[in-house]
């Protein structure tokens, strides 16, 4: 069975300090992988998706990046965070479907990193 | 914004009674699903209604489509206290990418 991973569950930063955020996913081979971020009490913002090894798609312009150096792994970066980059960062990914009507995108999730920048 | 939006923002009801969660989208979509969220953890798949459908039943869970009105409905019937959770309609427009909406937070009380 499939399995994703996140690291790490919480994590503390200071403003100005680099980051580096890891999800793994088992199980599977070429997932499509997606970063999103959730602010406190609200909906998803998608932040990052890639359909294969070295593409990346960005859905914000921000001063966060991602790689995917191998097929299932996904990183979220950034040299300096800012105070608006603290926010639970969620990991997704979803088997590669064929576009059009008959295609579907469900996507399973990993537990979530809590980031908190002071 | 694509994101799409659910009301009510939070729905607080007792065990036993139905619980009715509201989407709304923008764009065409190839199908709509519906996720769940427990406090501090992960999303989870419940019920994907695709484009040509407009009712779909699993479980205690019945979600209806209309893409008309590019609405879709939830309802979980004789809701219980674990049901607690957030939950969220996202639209898959095939894109290889999911928009998903504000959410919905459910509390149900024993």
């Amino acid at each position: 069975s499939q399995t994703i991973h996140q690291w790490p569950a919480t994590l503390v930063q200071p403003v100005g300090s680099p980051l580096s955020l890891e999800c793994t996913v088992e199980g599977t081979s070429n997932p499509n992988l997606y970063w999103y971020r959730q602010a406190a009490g609200r909906g998803l913002q998608l932040l990052f998706y890639s359909v294969g090894i070295g593409q990346i798609s960005s859905e914000v312009p921000q001063n966060l990046s991602a790689s995917r150096p191998q097929d299932r792994q996904f990183i979220l970066s950034s040299k300096k965070l800012l105070l608006s980059d603290s926010g639970f960062y969620l990991c997704a990914w979803s088997a590669v479907r064929t576009s059009g009507p008959s295609s579907y995108n469900e996507q399973f999730f990993g537990p979530g990193t809590r980031l908190t920048v002071l | 914004s694509q994101q799409g939006e659910e009301d009510p923002q939070a729905l607080s009801i007792q065990e036993g009674e139905n619980a009715t969660m509201n989407c709304s989208y923008k764009t065409s979509i190839n199908n709509l699903q519906w996720y769940r969220q427990n406090s501090g953890r992960g999303l989870v798949h419940l019920i994907l209604i695709r484009s040509n459908e407009r009712e779909k039943h699993s479980g205690r869970l019945r979600v209806t489509l209309d893409t008309s009105k590019k609405s879709s409905s939830l309802l979980i019937t004789a809701s219980r206290a674990a049901d607690t959770a957030s939950y969220f309609c996202a639209t898959d427009a095939g894109f290889q990418k999911l928009v998903f909406g504000t959410g919905t937070r459910l509390l149900v009380s024993p």
